[in-house]
This record gives C-alpha cells, structure tokens and sequence, in this order.
C-alpha cells in the first residue's frame, strides 16, 4: 500500500513568520511530488511541484525534497492570513494502465494568526 | 484557471438511483481522472483515462464506471448509488503521464440519502 502522511493539524502560525509543513511517503519509486492548497468548499490548487533532490524556490514559497528519507516539505514566508487553507501532499503512482494518479495525504490545516 | 467544469455542481438522489456525473475540458489534454474526497480520508482516485476510450480502475473503483467518447468529456456513473457515495467529486485532468501536474475541476457535492 502506497502512503502519503501529513500532520493533520491545526498548525497556527503568526502573520509574517515561516510555516513548515512536512510530508513523508512510503513508495522509493515515487518521482513526482507536489503541493496542492485547498480551501474550505473549493478544490484543489497546484502551488508548487518538484522532482530533484533539494530546494525549489517561487516566490514565498519553498518545496524541499530528501528522497534518501523520502520526505518532502513545503515553507511559506511572510505567511498570510490568505495562506490560511489545507495543504495537499500528493506523490505520483503508477497505475495499470500506464497514467499517473496521485496518491495524496490527507492534508495540513494551517491557520495563520493576524 | 485550467478549462474545467463539472456538472452537475449539487446533486441530492435516493439510494438505487442511477447518477451520472459529467467532467468537461477545453484544455484538450489527454489525461482525466475522477476522485473522491471524504473528511478523515482525502482525495482518493477512483477512475482515470489516458485516451478516448481508454480508461482504468483507480483505488476505490467499486460502485463506479466511466466512459470517455470524446477527448472532452468523461463521464462517471454510479449503477445504483449507495449512502457510502455521498461525497464531493473532483475531476482533474493533465497534459501527460509520468508525473506531470494535475488540475483540478471546481468539483461535485453528491448526497445520497
């Protein structure tokens, strides 16, 4: 069984400081990681994705991948209360026919603090 | 916003009914995909397809069946819908295999009562 594991949450971070949030997967095969923001009654959005080992920088936002450790983490800087939402892991599988699903965790509830 | 809708947005049917959701894209990608979202379980594929008439089963497949006539549309169908159905449905669509990002329809909130 292929997992995807995050901190369920609340995290509450304050306006203007770092929020971490982690992401650890079972699959050493897994190649595609990605972070999807969810808020409350709307889908899911792509906020940043990453393949290599190491940093992806966009803007306040950081993807980190260790695939030794098969962990993978996403930074906000300077949150906002805008960035008050669920946060998605998801890595891909591979499936029967050959497409890629994903296998998502079941998300991080961040609350930023004004 | 990628070109996806969803319809119908809310649905309220009986047990046994037959339910069709429809995912539709202007984008012309070749991948679709259905899930399922429930509180303590997220997002969990149900179907997918990778071509006009291809398509697959997904981890949670049982009680579902899709089709795909056209590179646009793919359609999941629920045989005889049971209260364990009530969920939201995402339909997501990507412009390749191996990893390529997934975009994500505005969704269907489905009751079964």
């Amino acid at each position: 069984q292929k997992e995807v594991e995050q901190n369920s949450g609340p995290l509450s971070v304050p306006e203007g400081a770092i929020a971490s949030l982690n992401c650890t997967y079972s699959d050493r095969g897994s190649q595609s990681f990605f972070w999807y923001r969810q808020y409350s009654g709307k889908s899911p959005e792509l906020i940043m994705f990453i393949y290599s080992n190491g940093d992806k920088e966009d803007g306040r936002f950081t993807a980190q991948l260790n695939k030794a450790s098969q962990y993978v983490s996403l930074l906000i800087r300077d949150s906002q209360p805008s960035d008050s939402a669920t946060y998605l892991c998801a890595v891909n599988i591979r499936s029967g026919g050959g497409a890629d699903g994903l296998t998502f965790g079941k998300g991080t509830h961040l609350i930023i603090q004004p | 916003d990628a070109g996806i809708t969803q319809s119908p947005r809310h649905k309220v049917t009986e047990t046994g009914t037959p339910v069709t959701l429809r995912c539709h894209q202007t984008e012309n990608h070749r991948y679709m995909y259905w899930y399922r979202q429930d509180p303590g379980h997220g997002l969990r594929l149900i179907h997918y397809s990778y071509g006009v008439k291809d398509t697959d089963k997904g981890e949670v497949s049982d009680g579902y069946s899709v089709s795909r006539s056209k590179t646009e549309d793919f359609l999941l169908t629920l045989e005889s819908a049971t209260s364990s159905q009530t969920s939201v449905y995402f339909c997501a669509i990507s412009e390749g295999q191996g990893g390529f990002e997934q975009f994500f329809g505005p969704g269907t909130r489905l009751t079964v009562l």
